[in-house]
């Protein structure tokens, strides 16, 4: 069970637009800053969003991230066959001594 | 370009420790805006924070595994290193170092190599 709550699949029409919702409390999501990451099949994590809604050099404008609260959205728009992947959304928790990073269960996203 | 690249045995003995090495290239690990890290993925599932680790030595573990895990610098070769002890079955996954700025995302990340845990 992971900390942060993620749904576990979301679909679209090519061309459409679709959100990834993440949820998670004060200890994380509220108080520290939110990164999201697209994970294609068989390759390593690939960093989509940081510091809530920065995108690195390299990530298009069709990826978009917001934060309100407890919860962090992530936003696809003019989906592509090729969005197809998982992506997850990763915090730093500070609700022990020592903080540790935590990441939402996956969203697997298909484009119908 | 930065590159980071796992090394280690890709199989272990259950009870055994687990060790991995990440060698970083095209920049320096001694970065004061920089963190470490290891994250694994078992087989057909999510993501997994082991732990962190600042250049001074500074560490942060997943409570979770805390007991069983060490990571380590070496600055001098540009390395970092896990070693997870007592392993079991369950810990069979894909094992991937990577590059956290501050605490803001892990930006850059190693392709990852799988350790299977099996006698």
């Amino acid at each position: 069970q992971s900390v942060l709550t993620q749904p576990p699949s979301v679909s679209a029409a090519p061309g459409q637009k679709v959100t990834i919702s993440c949820s998670g409390s004060s200890s994380n999501i509220g108080n520290n800053y939110v990164s999201w990451y697209q994970q294609l099949p068989g390759t390593a994590p690939k960093l989509l969003i940081y510091d809530n809604n920065k995108r690195p050099s390299g990530i298009p404008d069709r990826f978009s991230g917001s934060k309100s609260g407890t919860s962090a959205t992530l936003g696809i728009t003019g989906l592509q066959t090729g969005d197809e992947a998982d992506y997850y959304c990763g915090t730093w928790d500070s609700s022990l001594s020592a903080g540790f990073w935590v990441f939402g269960g996956g969203t697997k996203l298909t484009v119908l | 370009q930065l590159q980071l690249q796992e090394s280690g045995p890709g199989l272990v003995k259950p009870s055994e420790t687990l060790s991995l090495t990440c060698t970083v290239s095209g920049g320096s690990i001694s970065s004061s805006s920089y963190y470490w890290g290891w994250i694994r993925q078992p087989p057909g599932k999510g993501l997994e924070w082991i732990g962190s680790i600042y250049y001074s030595g500074s560490t942060y573990y997943n409570p979770s595994l805390k007991s069983r895990v060490t990571i380590s610098v070496d600055t001098s070769k540009n390395q970092f290193s896990l070693k997870l002890s007592s392993v079991t079955a369950a810990d069979t996954a894909v094992y991937y170092c990577a590059r956290l700025l501050r605490l803001l995302g892990f930006d850059y990340w190693g392709q990852g190599t799988l350790v299977t845990v099996s006698s």
